[in-house]
């Protein structure tokens, strides 16, 4: 499976953006880029995904650089429930039955 | 329904001990899946069923036997577990297609071994 960076950790301010980001430079074309988060002692839970163009639900924005070797979760109003480990994955297209985590971003949110 | 169910929520038990977690969902989704999570680490996938047979296995011991009765439940029978399997075990499904889905996660089900 392509690799995903991502920072261990994060910050922000209650109800200002975050903007999370993901460098995944080896994705190929039949990679989807999924981000999941994982709030404290439940299990993770689906965001949000996308192949090439930018994407939003009514939980976040998924934006994607044009050569898709990173791409930016955005949280447009940070709430003290965000606060999670937001983990972004590659999933190959095809296979629909491998999901590999990585170590993801530790969002803390400030009131 | 949209919702995975896991039971028990807590579970311990002993070395000697043969016990049963299981995972439950009705949302139609032909793939299900167990994954392990020690504590400050993510997920680590260690079964997959697709159509109800057994389609990933990752290396895992075989003091771990996973089950697929049918296509709404999933089972991980344990027997003769090590402290160090002491963990939250996570069951998932998903739709069987190309990628165009997320996972649905259960609520774990946080195994101490004594």
């Amino acid at each position: 499976d392509a690799k995903t960076t991502q920072p261990n950790s994060m910050e922000s301010n209650e109800e200002e953006p975050v903007h999370l980001p993901c460098n995944h430079s080896t994705i190929s074309g039949t990679d989807y880029i999924h981000w999941y988060r994982q709030l404290p002692s439940q299990g993770p839970e689906y965001v949000i995904h996308g192949l090439t163009s930018n994407v939003n639900n009514r939980m976040a924005s998924l934006a994607i650089a044009e050569d898709r070797k990173s791409s930016t979760l955005i949280l447009h109003r940070a709430t003290l429930r965000d606060a999670a480990v937001y983990y972004c994955i590659l999933r190959v297209r095809t296979s629909g039955s491998r999901l590999t985590f990585g170590e993801g971003t530790q969002l803390t949110v400030n009131p | 329904d949209t919702e995975v169910t896991q039971t028990p929520k807590h579970l311990v038990m002993g070395m000697t001990n043969k016990k049963s977690l299981k995972c439950e969902q009705h949302m139609g989704h032909r793939a299900m899946y167990w994954y392990k999570q020690k504590a400050k680490k993510p997920p680590e996938l260690m079964f997959v069923y697709s159509y109800e047979k057994l389609s990933i296995n990752e290396s895992v011991p075989s003091r771990f036997s996973p089950e697929c009765p049918n296509s709404s439940l999933l089972n991980l029978h344990l027997h003769a577990l090590q402290p160090e399997d002491s963990a939250l075990y996570l069951c998932a499904s998903s739709q069987i297609g190309r990628g165009v889905n997320g996972y649905t996660f259960g609520s774990g089900t946080r195994l101490t071994v004594v």
